[in-house]
């Protein structure tokens, strides 16, 4: 059971664009959503979070947005650069017998165009 | 540099081999895991460990074993390896960070080929 459904599976924007990625959960109980980052040949990274009380975070071009009725949360790219080029990860976590339960999405991956 | 070091990087197994994957975090975390990554299935967990001394399964535990060797180490094994185990697998650790979750380290990676 996938409990964490991300879209698109990929995604091509123009060096100034935004790019919109979006994750649907189905857990109430889910209590942390975090977006990992992944370079080719390398592991995923942290990259931004947010709390279900919380509708929106932004740190720097990187943005949030939190939906909690439609269980629903997207992450902003604002003026795509080239660098940002990666397969991007939402996740969804939750306390669950001692240790965080983390349920990853399949992954969007980006290619900015110059 | 602090974090999760993986190895080996790369390695090919023939079918019915074993091997066992090493990973030692530097970052005194409590928690460690393994993750395998196979296009279009994202990460699915294999084993965790909340703490030291203990381990349990995750998603995706058959045909794996683990040790959580001391608070630094924790390895993964392939008893005797099969091509549906061909993936690149991760080793990750967690802390918690501001905002109260928790945020994973991962490390860099082996690309394992069953043949």
């Amino acid at each position: 059971q996938q409990q964490v459904k991300q879209s698109p599976q990929s995604l091509i924007v123009q060096k100034g664009g935004i790019s919109i990625i979006n994750c649907a959960y189905e857990n109430t109980a889910f209590d942390y959503f975090p977006w990992y980052q992944q370079f080719p040949g390398k592991g995923p990274a942290l990259l931004i979070a947010i709390r279900p009380d919380v509708s929106e975070k932004k740190e720097g071009r990187f943005t949030i947005s939190f939906n909690k009725s439609a269980k629903q949360f997207s992450l902003h790219i604002m003026d795509s650069q080239p660098g940002d080029s990666a397969t991007y990860f939402c996740a969804a976590s939750m306390n669950s017998g001692g240790y965080q339960k983390v349920t990853f999405g399949t992954g969007t991956k980006l290619q900015v165009i110059p | 540099n602090a974090g999760v070091t993986q190895t080996p990087k790369f390695q090919v197994l023939k079918t019915g081999q074993s091997m066992t994957l090493q990973c030692a975090q530097d970052m005194n975390h409590n928690s460690m895991y393994w993750y395998r990554q196979d296009p279009g299935m994202g990460l699915r967990l294999i084993y965790y460990s909340a703490s030291e001394g203990t381990t349990d399964k995750g998603e995706v535990p058959n045909g794996y074993n683990v040790s959580r060797l001391n608070k630094r180490e924790f390895s993964l094994r392939l008893e005797s390896a099969a091509p549906s185990q061909t993936s690149v697998y991760f080793c990750a650790s967690s802390e918690q960070v501001a905002g109260g979750g928790y945020g994973y380290t991962f490390g860099s990676g082996t690309r394992l080929t069953v043949v």
